[in-house]
């Protein structure tokens, strides 16, 4: 099992280009998150998807967008990058069951760090 | 106002001696706390889960506590090792089935 992938790895963008990120896990796992990390602020929620065709913003939704393809993939998009979106995203999954007894428990991908200038 | 603060941004302790690092917070009343690890350029890593019924939880070198009284969580490392060096991050339940995480503590474990 791959676990929760990102892609891409790196990015550079100037003020006001778009990019979507991709995220994907293979764990079948019904949640999955979008968060951004800042130095000194820790993780923060951008949005996330309880299951499959439903999508909820977090703490810190504004300039961005997600879509929850299928059980498997949520992408985010950034439709006009801004430096103020500099930061490392990471994309978790989760499940929702009682076996084993970790509910809640996240699983987060290697992160995209992304640069707009 | 909602807020979770972790003891310091930065922990210096001598190898074999036990780490406890600090998590505290105000406004929340989460039925769950966990802990993770992020080492630079990963993602973070689960520890720990401990709920609100559960005063002390264990695993292997690892000790957490929660005090709902306090609104504070201790994470107890023993033994500790450089390999032990990195960040901690602790998360609470927030709303929904989300979680809100500390800005963490950068644990370095010297030898």
């Amino acid at each position: 099992n791959a676990g929760v992938t990102q892609t891409p790895k790196f990015q550079v963008l100037k003020t006001g280009q778009s990019m979507t990120l991709q995220c994907a896990q293979d764990m079948n796992h019904n949640s999955m998150y979008w968060y951004r990390q800042d130095p000194g602020m820790g993780l923060r929620l951008i949005y996330y998807s309880a299951s499959e065709g439903t999508t909820d913003k977090g703490e810190v939704p504004n300039g961005y967008n997600v879509s929850r393809l299928n059980k498997r993939e949520f992408s985010l998009r950034l439709e006009s990058a801004a430096p103020s979106q500099t930061s490392v995203y990471f994309c978790a999954s989760s499940v929702m069951g009682s076996s084993p007894p970790t509910p809640y428990e996240q699983y987060f991908g290697p992160g995209t760090r992304l640069t707009v200038t | 106002s909602q807020k979770i603060e972790q003891n310091s941004e930065a922990l210096n302790i001598q190898e074999g001696k036990t780490a406890t690092l600090t998590c505290n917070y105000t406004n929340y009343s989460p039925a769950y706390l966990q802990w993770y690890r992020q080492d630079p350029g990963r993602g973070p890593v689960f520890l720990l889960l401990i709920r609100e019924n559960e005063k002390e939880k264990r695993k292997e070198r690892l000790k957490v506590t929660f005090d709902t009284t306090l609104k504070q969580s201790l994470f107890h490392i023993t033994a500790s090792q450089p390999a032990d060096s990195a960040t901690y991050l602790c998360a609470l339940e927030g709303y929904g089935q989300n979680f809100v995480f500390g800005p963490g503590t950068r644990l370095s474990v010297l030898p």
